[in-house]
């Protein structure tokens, strides 16, 4: 119940492109729910988070569709740059509990 | 935003001495820090719990005699690796939730830039 599963494991998309990356949840406990970049060597950097009661949150590129009905949630880049190239967990917490992370996911921006 | 900072952040030992790896919330006050281990191209996996002026809870599997953790105040947590072994060389990453004053923990996590081990 504390899994959190996340697809693709990598991801190659144009500079400009739309790249998606889906999490899905077991726990019902869980309301906090981040998603973090993280680059070759370095710690991850918290990039954008949202609670269960709202659908869509969105902070510069950067945006989180949330489907609490179906346990999902997903991060969206929208006009993505060669720099968005990284790894990105998402995870999932209750309050300021321990997060349970994804597997991650790298994503290369191409030119 | 939060800072959190991780000293240091490349250390190479020889088999058998322990390191000690600091993690410091430098703007915030934190009751509560994390220390996780990652793997190259892995996902991060908890180690332990740290909790200021108590015991460290650890998660399933982790030796807690091995992994030693200690919070002695609301900005600072330390690890120490004892007796290290070359399976012990990884990346350990601290993290840090911000204290709120008279409110709850935001459930915001702010991590340290991350610390390389490797045990010859």
């Amino acid at each position: 119940q504390q899994q959190v599963k996340q697809s693709p494991q990598s991801l190659i998309v144009q500079k400009g492109g739309i790249p998606i990356i889906n999490c899905a949840y077991e726990n019902t406990a869980f309301d906090y729910f981040p998603w973090y970049q993280q680059f070759p060597g370095k710690g991850p950097a918290l990039l954008i988070a949202i609670r269960p009661d709202v659908s869509e949150k969105k902070e510069g590129r950067f945006t989180i569709s949330f489907n609490k009905s179906a346990k999902q949630f997903s991060l969206h880049i929208m006009d993505s740059q060669p720099g968005d190239s990284a790894t990105y967990f998402c995870a999932a917490g209750r309050g300021g509990n321990k997060l349970t992370f994804g597997t991650g996911t790298q994503l290369k921006v191409e030119l | 935003g939060a800072v959190v900072s991780q000293h240091p952040s490349r250390v190479i030992c020889k088999s058998g001495t322990s390191v000690k790896i600091e993690c410091r919330s430098l703007d915030f006050q934190a009751t509560t820090m994390f220390w996780y281990r990652q793997f190259p191209k892995q996902s991060l996996m908890l180690m332990a719990t740290s909790n200021e002026g108590s015991k460290a809870t650890y998660e399933q599997g982790v030796e807690k005699d091995k992994f030693l953790i200690n919070h002695a105040s609301l900005t600072l947590s330390t690890l120490t690796v004892t007796s290290a072994h070359p399976e012990d060389s990884s990346f350990y990453i601290c993290s840090a939730i911000p204290l709120q004053r008279g409110r709850s923990n935001t459930g915001e996590l702010f991590f340290g830039e991350g610390s390389r081990l490797t045990v010859l």
